[in-house]
């Protein structure tokens, strides 16, 4: 049965900083991982979407990263911003293309 | 374009009662999933459509949970005997394909009293 762990649970951080989110899974048989923001009181949007063959993908400020030999993904957030601050959220696909999602990491950026 | 759509957005209910959960996905979308969040928690996965049919339902807590996409769009989750622990934000995706990113509604918060 997939688990996935993200850590640290929170995170608050100056603004500016370059920060990274870590994101752990125990069957590497996966065929994708994604990373999604949430915002209070809202739903999940999708950030990068890393396909099993892929080592990692990058969309503005942010770069995701891969290793399923490791079960391990980061999510890496250069320059942080406060509008950066929200719960970060990584989901591994499996063959059934179900999506374990992790508890989240709670990131605060203050300005 | 319109993104996922889920009605009502809130939902109070009383125990034993029965409810239903609409979510409208992206026009074209063959994939909507299920899933609820409890507060400080990840979703939990409930259950997977592809196309009708539902590819994967091994998350459904118990059989008081159906849910139905009868022509491939809508769907509805349905709860019935409502007891105060189905209290959370269920969530519904969608998604074009089997390796395409997830495209999440708001969630209906449901109360049950």
């Amino acid at each position: 049965k997939q688990e996935v762990t993200q850590i640290p649970a929170a995170l608050s951080v100056p603004e500016g900083e370059n920060l990274v989110l870590n994101c752990s899974f125990t069957d590497s048989a996966i065929y994708n991982l994604q990373w999604f923001r949430q915002d209070p009181g809202k739903g999940l949007t999708s950030l990068l979407l890393i396909q099993s063959s892929q080592r990692e993908q990058t969309s503005g400020r942010l770069n995701a990263s891969l290793d399923k030999s490791s079960g391990r993904s980061t999510l890496y957030i250069a320059a942080s911003q406060p509008g950066d601050s929200a719960t970060y959220l990584c989901a591994s696909g499996g063959g059934t293309y179900k999506y374990i999602f992790g508890t989240g990491t709670r990131l605060k950026v203050l300005a | 374009g319109a993104g996922v759509s889920q009605t009502p957005s809130n939902k109070v209910t009383e125990k034993g009662k029965y409810v239903e959960l609409r979510c409208d996905p992206i026009s074209g979308h063959t994939a909507l999933y299920w899933y609820r969040q409890s507060l400080g928690q990840g979703p939990e996965f409930l259950i997977y459509f592809q196309g009708t049919g539902a590819a994967d339902d091994s998350g459904l807590p118990n059989d008081r949970f159906f849910a139905v996409r009868p022509e491939g769009s809508v769907s509805t989750l349905k709860i019935q005997r409502t007891e105060r622990g189905d209290s959370a934000v269920y969530l519904c995706a969608s998604s074009p394909g089997q390796h395409s990113p997830l495209h999440f509604g708001n969630g209906t918060r449901l109360t049950v009293t």
